[in-house]
């Protein structure tokens, strides 16, 4: 069985600041995995995705993550924040394009002026 | 061009009573999946429906079930309701070819169980 946990149920970076959310993944077989964005009152947006190939990933809005295998990780970066992605973000996990997919309890990050 | 459409955005019920939400998929789109989200977790898979049938089902209890019509559009029932049910419900559609790969996700109803 797969899941996926999120250190961190909050996190605050100042506006120009890295952030950095974190997710681990388990799964008994080569993964694809997932970053979602959902903001107040919405439903969840794709940020990226990893499913096999280069394993820096990047997505919209600036962000990218790097799937590591030897770590089972999949941590999400970006380099400057900004006052918009102030929201909660997903790390998900699946077994393949037809199997269901796992979410994390997510990370609520705040972006300080 | 439509994106994923849920209603109703909000619902309140009592507890014992049987609630319908309904989702209309992205245009073009021909499979639906059912998330449950509690305040403050992350989505929890319900089921999948492709071609009128359920395909993949999550740990819910038979209260919970489905129905995909032949336009795609789906509807998730929830009977004998409990406290604990309420949460926001999240409706995603997606190409059967292209899988959950592209998943697009509806804004959701938000169920008050009282």
């Amino acid at each position: 069985a797969q899941s996926v946990t999120q250190l961190g149920s909050h996190v605050s970076v100042s506006e120009g600041a890295l952030v950095l959310l974190r997710c681990n993944y388990s799964s008994s077989v080569p993964p694809y995995l997932f970053w979602y964005v959902q903001y107040p009152n919405q439903g969840l947006q794709l940020l990226l995705k990893y499913t096999t190939g280069a394993t820096l990933v990047k997505g919209i809005n600036g962000f990218e993550a790097e799937f590591k295998k030897s770590e089972t990780s999949f941590h999400l970066t970006k380099p400057s924040a900004h006052m918009s992605d102030a929201a909660e973000y997903f790390c998900a996990v699946t077994t393949s394009s037809y199997d269901k997919v796992i979410f994390g309890p997510g990370t609520s990050l705040s972006v300080i002026p | 061009d439509a994106g994923v459409t849920q209603s109703p955005t909000h619902l309140i019920k009592t507890r014992g009573q049987q609630v319908t939400l309904r989702c209309s998929p992205k245009s073009g789109h021909d499979t639906v999946s059912w998330y449950q989200q509690a305040l403050g977790q992350g989505p929890q898979f319900i089921f999948q429906y492709y071609e009128e049938e359920e395909r993949q089902r999550g740990n819910f209890p038979d209260r919970f079930s489905g129905h995909q019509f032949p336009n795609y559009s789906s509807e998730l029932n929830v009977n004998a309701l409990l406290l604990g049910d309420s949460a926001l419900y999240l409706c995603a559609s997606s190409l059967t070819l292209t899988g959950v790969e592209k998943l697009f996700f509806g804004s959701g109803t938000q169920l008050s169980v009282l």
